[in-house]
């Protein structure tokens, strides 16, 4: 069955260092989804991606973050200036319909920021 | 903002039990979905439910939806050890562009 990667499963960084989260969303899904899940708290919605540009953000969601899909496959989050409450799980998501279809998550990158 | 709402907050049952989750949510939504996760993990998808369906079942999963009070309940039935985990209802509302509202989750224990 389709799923969702992800890479790295964990990634360690120094507050202030960039990051960038990759995502492999299913491959014959239109609408990419970022998540975070901040350690003991809900999962909270960041971004979606539809036809190469963002369709809708969160609040959370300010400059320091950006999201882009460089080929057919990939998806990625970058975070610029990383601080020490970006420290959160973070999950892609995918669908093929986004009001009809299931969203397909990824099994989540832990970013720890030091 | 319109947000899911799981209770209880922690269940703990025995082996074979049933247990009963439910989910309330604020405003008008287009689909409700009961996701898994196992602590520390991703998010397994359990099940979707329309807002024009009233109930769905998938093995031994039982999810009901009544949109006149905002709210769903999943029921797993002869539980397992191995469904001990946090389940989380996520709302997509009718005129969003895709995004999850999810809620607070409840953690299941499950003694053998």
């Amino acid at each position: 069955e389709p799923e969702v990667t992800q890479t790295p499963s964990h990634q360690v960084t120094q507050m202030g260092q960039e990051v960038i989260l990759r995502c492999v969303p299913i491959s014959n899904h239109l609408y990419f989804y970022w998540y975070r899940q901040i350690l003991g708290q809900k999962v909270e919605f960041l971004v979606s991606f539809y036809n190469n540009e963002i369709s809708e953000k969160s609040e959370i969601f300010d400059d320091q973050f950006s999201v882009e899909r460089p080929d057919g496959s990939n998806f990625t989050l970058k975070i610029r200036s990383t601080k020490l409450e970006d420290s959160a799980m973070y999950f892609c998501a995918s669908t093929q319909d986004r009001l009809t279809d299931t969203q397909y998550f990824g099994p989540g990158t832990r970013l720890t920021v030091l | 903002s319109q947000q899911g709402e799981e209770d209880p907050q922690a269940l703990s049952i025995q082996e074979g039990e049933n247990a009963t989750m439910n989910c309330s949510y604020k405003t008008s939504i287009n689909n409700l979905q009961w996701y898994r996760q196992n602590s520390g993990r991703g998010l397994v998808h359990l099940i979707l439910i329309r807002s024009n369906e009233r109930e769905k079942h998938s093995g031994r999963l039982r999810v009901t939806l009544d949109t006149s009070k905002k709210s769903s309940s999943l029921l797993i039935t002869a539980s397992r050890a191995a469904d001990t985990a946090s389940y989380f209802c996520a709302t997509l509302r009718g005129s969003t562009l895709g995004r999850l509202y999810f809620g607070r989750g409840t953690q299941l224990t499950v003694w053998p």
